[in-house]
């Protein structure tokens, strides 16, 4: 069964900061890895999708990487902002489709 | 153009009850899945359902049902419902199976007392 984790949980930063989130899964046979973003009591909102061919996407400020071998795969958010406070989540496809717990970033004005 | 909606937003219901949430996937979206987010957790695979049919099926019981409409919505019904079973439930739509990115709703907020 494919496990899906995410460190570190929390993080807190200043503003300007550039920051990683790191998401690892056990399974290396994926269709695809995708990034979130939920914003609390609502729904998420997809950032970047890197498919299994892939290495890395980017979307303005944001750079996701992908190394199916190892099984991880990071975010990497430059140039932090106060709205950039979200939890991030990354899930994995393979037969299904399978989430980590998240991490919740926290941006000092 | 609207994405994926969800009705209700918000329920209470009691143990023992049976619950129908429902969800209307972002135009040109053929394929519906459905999720289970407790507090403090990532979302849980339920189910998902193309072509009216259930395709797959994450680790849940079988009073978690589903059902997918020829306009390609969806219900998600809960029978016999548990405190347990309190949580966010999310839809997400997406265009075939597989290599697609997904497109969620604002989710159902369930409470059970």
């Amino acid at each position: 069964k494919q496990e899906v984790t995410q460190i570190p949980a929390a993080l807190s930063v200043p503003e300007g900061e550039n920051l990683v989130l790191n998401c690892s899964f056990t399974d290396s046979a994926i269709y695809n890895l995708q990034w979130f973003r939920q914003d609390p009591g609502k729904g998420l909102t997809s950032l970047l999708l890197i498919q299994s061919s892939q290495r890395e996407q980017t979307s303005g400020r944001l750079n996701a990487s992908l190394d199916k071998s190892s099984g991880r795969s990071t975010l990497y958010i430059a140039a932090s902002q106060p709205g950039d406070s979200a939890t991030y989540l990354c899930a994995v496809e393979s037969n299904q489709f399978y989430f980590g717990t998240g991490t919740s970033l926290t941006v000092i004005p | 153009d609207a994405g994926v909606t969800q009705s209700p937003t918000h329920l209470i219901k009691t143990r023992g009850q049976q619950v129908t949430l429902r969800c209307s996937p972002k135009s040109g979206h053929d394929t519906v899945s459905w999720y289970q987010q407790a507090l403090g957790q990532g979302p849980q695979f339920i189910f998902q359902y193309y072509e009216e049919e259930e395709r797959q099926r994450g680790n849940f019981p079988d009073r978690f049902s589903g059902h997918q409409f020829p306009n390609y919505s969806s219900e998600l019904n809960v029978n016999a419902l548990l405190l347990g079973d309190s949580a966010l439930y999310l839809c997400a739509s997406s265009k075939d199976w597989a290599q697609e990115t997904q497109y969620f709703g604002p989710g159902t907020r369930l409470l059970v007392l």
